[in-house]
């Protein structure tokens, strides 16, 4: 069980809009300012999709999208695909370690 | 292209030692942090060792802190794990992945296919 707690699962159908939040412990610290998340399908590396809570790495479309409140960060998945079944982390990482959030199952119905 | 590829994953008892390691191409290796990060069976990702890129400072997750130790040969741009003191709980496919930015404080933007462990009698 990881310090950084995400949804098991979520759903939506094709189109819709879906969210999913990681919240951690509350810190004095930035460590919220450095939240990145993760896409894994089955069987395949994962991939960065967002890095400082709301900046999309190269590549990845702008349907994604972070953001953050205090000690919570959220990513957002408009225009749901059936690609986008998936597992997603978030993750935290400083200079002496990375964290990564329990695992959110993504289903597109 | 950034490549990383992991070998020395195996069946060991409990209590045993192994050595992973991880050969990079694609970059410059000795500007870049490297970790390993593991995936156990039904369970999500776990980080576990951050090396810096010049293998001064070396950190470690409470999980494996003692019993692993991340280490790198630039010559040969490779990054090892050294395992001892296997569990059970140890049992996870093994990822070699690279610091995005040549910063401690960096995210993760390339990872190996795994290598798998498996710890069991």
């Amino acid at each position: 069980q990881s310090v950084l707690t995400q949804p098991a699962s979520v759903s939506g159908s094709p189109g819709q809009s879906i969210s999913i939040s990681c919240t951690g412990p509350n810190t004095d610290g930035d460590d919220y300012d450095f939240v990145a998340w993760y896409q894994q399908h089955p069987g395949k590396v994962p991939k960065i999709l967002i890095f400082e809570v709301s900046h999309r790495a190269p590549g990845v479309p702008d349907r994604f999208s972070g953001s953050r409140s205090g000690n919570s960060a959220s990513l957002t998945i408009s225009e749901l695909q059936p690609e986008d079944e998936a597992d997603y982390y978030c993750s935290t990482y400083t200079r002496s370690k990375t964290l990564f959030g329990d695992v959110t199952k993504l289903t597109v119905l | 292209q950034v490549q990383l590829l992991e070998s020395g994953g195996a069946v060991v008892q409990p209590g045993g030692s192994l050595r992973l390691s991880c050969a990079a191409s694609g970059f410059t290796f000795n500007k870049f942090g490297m970790h390993w990060v593991r995936l156990a069976p039904g369970k999500g990702l776990e980080w576990l060792t951050l090396i810096s890129h010049d293998g001064s400072n070396e950190y470690y997750a409470d999980s494996v802190k003692g019993r692993f130790t991340i280490s790198r040969d630039d010559a040969k741009k490779t990054v090892y794990l050294q395992m001892t003191g296997l569990r059970p709980d140890d049992t996870a496919l093994y990822y070699c992945a690279k610091s995005w930015w040549a910063l401690l404080r960096s995210p993760i933007d390339h990872w190996g296919q795994g290598t798998p462990v498996t710890v069991s009698s």
